[in-house]
């Protein structure tokens, strides 16, 4: 069975703070890693793609360690604005349909 | 570009009615998908198309149907609503290319659905 877990949460971090998700999936065969952000009643936004070497865009840096089959996100200097649900996604193949979402992990950072 | 639109935003729907909704995007993807969301759950997929005239089944289709006929649209209709159809639905696109990885997919604002 297709499955992406993450870490349940919620986490409520003070601003400032650098706070880490992890995710794993069951499907050694998958191909493709994403993580969104979804803010409350809204639609999933692409946050970063994963790649193999792992990859940082600003504050945000994303590892991939296929051997173990997890994908981490690290933000660092958190903002009240970076408050949302995280979600991690796996495309299994690559083919379009097989674009597998975990539950998501919700963060609230705190003035 | 506007990307991936959907309406409408919202509608309340009696047990039994049916209605179509609209998906479009102006980005020339060849995938067009469509979640639904239930709340504090992940997305599920309900129907999923490669291209105009083909269109196939997620995870989640009971219920639903779909059709392509051109690029943009990728209608879903419910035709008998249930309660348990009561969710957010997402649309969504993205372009794949053979032997290349997948790009990510770019969502519509969704769509809030109650049925009662």
């Amino acid at each position: 069975r297709k499955e992406v877990e993450q870490d349940p949460g919620p986490f409520n971090v003070p601003e400032g703070a650098t706070v880490a998700f992890n995710c794993t999936y069951s499907n050694s065969a998958s191909q493709s890693f994403f993580w969104y952000r979804q803010d409350c009643r809204k639609e999933p936004k692409l946050l970063m793609s994963v790649y193999s070497s792992g990859n940082e865009d600003g504050r945000f840096t994303a590892q991939l360690n296929r051997a173990s089959q997890y994908i981490s996100l690290l933000i660092r200097d958190s903002k009240l604005s970076d408050s949302a649900t995280y979600l991690c996604v796996v495309n299994e193949d690559n083919y379009g349909q097989n674009f597998v979402f975990g539950p998501g992990t919700r963060l609230s950072v705190l003035p | 570009n506007a990307g991936v639109t959907q309406t409408p935003k919202f509608r309340i729907l009696k047990i039994g009615q049916s209605m179509t909704l609209q998906c479009t995007q102006d980005m020339n993807h060849n995938y067009m998908y469509w979640y639904r969301q239930d709340p504090g759950m992940g997305l599920k997929l309900i129907y999923y198309s490669v291209g105009a005239g083909i269109t196939d089944k997620g995870e989640v289709p009971n219920g639903y149907n779909v059709s392509r006929s051109t690029t943009e649209d990728f209608p879903l209709r419910l035709e008998l609503a249930a309660p348990s159809q009561t969710s957010v639905y997402f649309c969504a696109s993205n372009v794949i290319l053979t032997g290349e990885g997948n790009q990510p997919q770019h969502f519509g604002d969704g769509t809030r659905l109650s049925i009662l």
